[in-house]
């Protein structure tokens, strides 16, 4: 079935560092593709996204670009802040019934100054 | 617009009881899910709806009902509170079955002592 694997965290960086995130997919069809964010306590929010192949989502300075020959969607962000700590999850619609969205665990990011 | 209400936000419970966490919508969305969230596993569909009367189970629905009597209400039942049960627990909406975003309530945090 349909799945998207993205990398472990935590992810601790110097604020203004350069921030990626990699995310890769397996799926039939054309699915869109996500980046969702969550801040601490609270519940996940729509980041970016993009629905076909070489699509460019972005969104407060994050970037991620729809990649079908290497099935990736790889969060980027130039120079990173201490309020982007949170955790950040790739997540596709899946070519199933009954199953809006399907994520991968989670990329939990920590930026300090 | 309000979006994704849950209640209660946080909520402990003995081995044994039941309880319903509540979830609303005021977008006029037809699909309508249920996740738990648990450290290193991500987010896990538990049940959905996608429209009024009609509802279905998930990757991991034992232990839980639901009902959907108004587009706007989905209710989750604990039957019989477990401690493998606590959780995060996550409601959300969209347009469709597969139409993109996905709209996140603010969670609600269950302890099963």
């Amino acid at each position: 079935g349909d799945s998207v694997t993205q990398m472990e965290g935590p992810v601790t960086l110097s604020e203004e560092a350069f921030l990626t995130i990699n995310c890769t997919y397996t799926a039939t069809g054309y699915p869109s593709l996500f980046w969702y964010v969550q801040y601490p306590g609270e519940g996940l929010q729509l980041l970016l996204k993009a629905t076909k192949a070489d699509d460019k989502g972005s969104n407060k300075g994050f970037e991620a670009t729809y990649r079908k020959e290497t099935t990736s969607f790889h969060l980027e962000k130039g120079s990173v802040q201490v309020s982007d700590s949170a955790v950040y999850f790739c997540a596709l619609t899946p070519n199933q019934a009954g199953t809006a969205l399907i994520f991968g665990k989670g990329t939990t990011l920590s930026v300090s100054s | 617009n309000a979006g994704v209400t849950q209640t209660p936000k946080f909520q402990v419970l003995k081995t044994g009881q039941s309880m319903t966490l509540q979830c609303a919508q005021d977008m006029n969305h037809e699909y309508m899910s249920w996740y738990r969230q648990d450290p290193g596993m991500g987010l896990r569909l538990i049940h959905y709806s996608v429209g009024a009367g009609i509802t279905d189970q998930g990757e991991v629905p034992n232990g839980y009902n639901v009902s959907r009597s108004t587009t706007e209400d989905f209710p989750l039942r604990l039957l019989s509170a477990a401690p493998s049960q606590t959780s995060v627990y996550f409601c959300a909406s969209s347009l469709g079955e597969h139409s993109g975003e996905q709209f996140f309530g603010p969670g609600t945090r269950l302890t099963v002592l």
